[in-house]
């Protein structure tokens, strides 16, 4: 099984800052990387798959890098409804499909 | 629109079994694997069940093999997990998803609540 290590576990920033998340795997998922984006009480959204594509109707200020075991997920300059958790998700090895702990951006 | 929507979680004792529905429209079923995501109270997410458009192939996690079973119903745009031999550690959100390995569409999620 592929663990997914998310850091750090929670950002405290302001609006109009620069997030940086991170994603790490315990082996080569090659590109097969997602990112959602998670509000309380709501049910998850994908941001970004396969590493650096964004997903229909997801803001050019949200991007994803990385290949192999390193992966970030940035947000350019955070809007209000930014603030949420962030979890990453690969499917280069399954079952089981794994997802990180996640990544709590809260305001500063 | 897609729209996904989950029904048929409850409080059931341990031991107990659920069935969930999740009910589809906005796009061709039929054509679409369709997962099952589940979220413990205050926890991350857990990949649970994975069915192909054709049933053909079904994936299971670990802990819920031998217990839970995924099917689907292409002519009524329906998923089902029948969760049998419930478990404390079993209490979660339920989603349904759409995709295999990406999930681009979630329903709203049930609640499965196993306590005595």
């Amino acid at each position: 099984e592929i663990v997914l290590t998310q850091s750090p576990a929670t950002l405290s920033l302001s609006p109009g800052e620069r997030a940086t998340l991170s994603c790490r795997a315990s082996e080569s998922v090659d590109r097969y990387l997602a990112w959602y984006q998670q509000k309380p009480g709501q049910a998850p959204r994908l941001l970004i798959y396969d590493a650096s594509n964004r997903a229909t109707g997801i803001p050019a200020r949200f991007s994803g890098s990385g290949s192999g075991t390193d992966f970030t997920l940035t947000i350019s300059s955070l809007e209000p409804e930014d603030f949420a958790v962030y979890y990453c998700q690969q499917r280069r090895n399954w079952p089981p499909l794994t997802f990180g702990g996640g990544t709590r951006v809260e305001i500063k | 629109e897609v729209q996904l929507v989950e029904s048929g979680g409850g409080l059931v004792h341990p031991g107990g079994s659920l069935r969930l529905s999740c009910t589809a429209s906005g796009f061709s079923f039929s054509d679409y694997g369709m997962t099952w995501v589940r979220q413990a109270p205050g926890k991350g997410l857990e990949w649970v069940s994975y069915s192909s458009s054709s049933s053909g192939t079904i994936y299971y996690t670990d802990s819920v093999k031998g217990r839970f079973t995924i099917s689907r119903d292409n002519a009524k745009n329906s998923l089902f997990l029948q969760m049998n031999s419930l478990r404390d550690e079993d209490t979660a959100v339920y989603y349904c998803a759409r995709g295999g390995g990406w999930f681009d569409s979630w329903g709203q999620g049930t609640l499965v609540t196993v306590s005595s």
